[in-house]
C-alpha cells in the first residue's frame, strides 16, 4: 500500500498563534511531498513542493515565512502556519510521492484549520 | 508545463442515469491522468488512473475513463448513477514531478 497520514484532522487556534500540521508516509519513503490549500467549494491549490533534505519550492504568491515547510526525513514533512489569522482558515492537504521520477502521489486525509 | 480543464463546474443527473464528467488536459510530457473524488469535509479518494497502459481505465465504484490522446481528453463515465456518487470530482494530470488539478466538477444526483 501507500498510506499517507496527516495530523491533526481538525485544529482550532487563536489568532496570532502558530500551528503545525504533520504529514507522514506510513509504508513508503517519500522523496517528494506536496502541500495544498483548498478553499470552500474550490479546487486544490498547490502551495509548495519539498524534497527530503532540501528547501521547499513555493508557488508564486505563497508566503515562505508564513507557511514554513520542513521535510527533515523521508517519512515526515511538516507545515507550520505562523502567526495565524482568520484568513488562513482553510483545508490543508498533503501528498507524497515515492520517487523523484514519480507518476503518482498519495494524499493525506486533510486538516481543517480554523483560526478564531 | 501542463494543465487540466474540467469543462463543467456542476453536473446534475437522476439516479440510475449515466454520468459523464469531462476533462481535457494539456501536457508537454507523456502524462499520467487521475480522477479523484472528494466528499464534503473529507480527503481525496483515487477513483482511477491512467499511466500509459490501456487507454480504457476501470476504477472503483463502477467508474471508468478513456484516455484519448488525439482529443487530449480523459472523460469520466459511469453507466448508472447512485445517490452516494454525489460529491466533488477532480481530474488531475501529472508528469515531470509536477501535478496539476482541475477546478473540479460537483456531481448532484437527484432521486
Amino acid at each position: 500500500g501507500a498510506v499517507v497520514s496527516q495530523h491533526p484532522s481538525r485544529v482550532i487556534c487563536k489568532s496570532g498563534t502558530s500551528v503545525k500540521i504533520e504529514c507522514r508516509s506510513l509504508d513508503f519513503q517519500a522523496t517528494t511531498m506536496f502541500w495544498y490549500r483548498q478553499f470552500p467549494k474550490q479546487s486544490l491549490m498547490l502551495m509548495a513542493t519539498s524534497n527530503e533534505g532540501s528547501k521547499a519550492t513555493y508557488e508564486q504568491g505563497v508566503e515562505k515565512d508564513k507557511f514554513l515547510i520542513n521535510h527533515a526525513s523521508l517519512t515526515l514533512s511538516t507545515l507550520t502556519v505562523t502567526s495565524a489569522h482568520p484568513e488562513d482558515s482553510s483545508f490543508y492537504i498533503c501528498s507524497a510521492s515515492k520517487s523523484r521520477g514519480w507518476t503518482e502521489a498519495f494524499f493525506g486525509q486533510g486538516t481543517r484549520l480554523t483560526v478564531v | 508545463a501542463q494543465s487540466v480543464t474540467q469543462l463543467d463546474s456542476h453536473v446534475s443527473v437522476s439516479e440510475g442515469t449515466p454520468v459523464l464528467l469531462r476533462c481535457n488536459y494539456s501536457s508537454s510530457y507523456s502524462p499520467s491522468l487521475f480522477w479523484y473524488v472528494q466528499h464534503p469535509n473529507k480527503g481525496l479518494q483515487l477513483l482511477l488512473k491512467y499511466t500509459s497502459a490501456a487507454t480504457l481505465v476501470k476504477g472503483i465504484n463502477g467508474f471508468e475513463a478513456e484516455f484519448k490522446k488525439s482529443e487530449t481528453s480523459f472523460h469520466l463515465t459511469k453507466p448508472s448513477a447512485h445517490m452516494s456518487d454525489a460529491a466533488e470530482y477532480f481530474c488531475v494530470v501529472s508528469g515531470n514531478n509536477d501535478m496539476r488539478f482541475g477546478a473540479g466538477t460537483r456531481l448532484t444526483v437527484k432521486p
